[in-house]
């Protein structure tokens, strides 16, 4: 069974742009979620998708958002990027009580 | 938000020791993983274990939730063993708390 995949593995943007970032769930796995993880700040939870709606979310700004398609693959989108966004942003799916599994990850860069 | 605590924050061992990771959490949860994240920032599912104890040849965990802390224990630790070891817990709907990680060095 595939795992969880994520595209594009590695992103070099500027400061204003926008970026969207794509996860691929493992198949049948219905809940998705997202982290963004930085030196400073460790992992923290962004939001968690289930049938296409948001369930939970973070503490981050509204520049953040994401949604989900109804095959369970997920995106989320940056807007308006500033320098503190670059991070390693880590997609996980799972079936419910069940362990989350990540992908590879995308690498974001803001200059 | 639920503080977790692990601890140490840095480890360094010669390839055969053993060691344990500890992790301290501040509320009850419902769900509790350990995590093996390796040079390349892959997050590796080690443990799902919410209480009791489990064991994966060589790795072994153990959750106290009455007391609100997980332990990680590492035998006979290995190279490819090195990388950042994080647990992460879960109170609510699938939104999990990570703590700071402990990095861990084997040296051969």
């Amino acid at each position: 069974k595939a795992g969880v995949t994520q595209t594009p593995r590695y992103l070099i943007k500027t400061r204003g742009q926008q970026v969207t970032l794509s996860c691929s769930p493992i198949s049948g796995h219905r809940s998705v979620s997202w982290y963004q993880q930085t030196p400073g700040q460790g992992l923290q939870f962004l939001f968690e998708y289930f049938s296409e709606t948001q369930r939970n979310k973070g503490n981050f700004p509204g520049r953040f958002s994401g949604r989900q398609f109804s095959n369970s693959r997920s995106e989320m989108n940056v807007s308006t990027l500033e320098l503190g966004d670059s991070a390693l942003y880590l997609c996980a799916s799972s079936l419910a009580g069940s362990p989350l599994h990540f992908g590879n990850g995308t690498r974001l860069t803001v200059t | 938000g639920i503080q977790v605590e692990q601890s140490p924050p840095d480890l360094i061992l010669q390839e055969g020791a053993n060691s344990t990771l500890r992790c301290n959490f501040s509320d009850s949860v419902n769900n509790l993983q350990w995590f093996h994240q390796n040079p390349w920032g892959q997050l590796i599912n080690l443990f799902y274990i919410p209480s009791g104890t489990k064991q994966n040849g060589r790795l072994s965990a153990t959750t106290v939730a009455t007391e609100r802390y997980s332990l990680l224990y590492i035998s006979s630790s290995q190279t490819t063993d090195s990388g950042v070891y994080f647990c992460a817990v879960e109170k609510i709907g699938n939104q999990f708390y990570f703590g700071t990680g402990t990095s861990l060095t084997v040296i051969p």
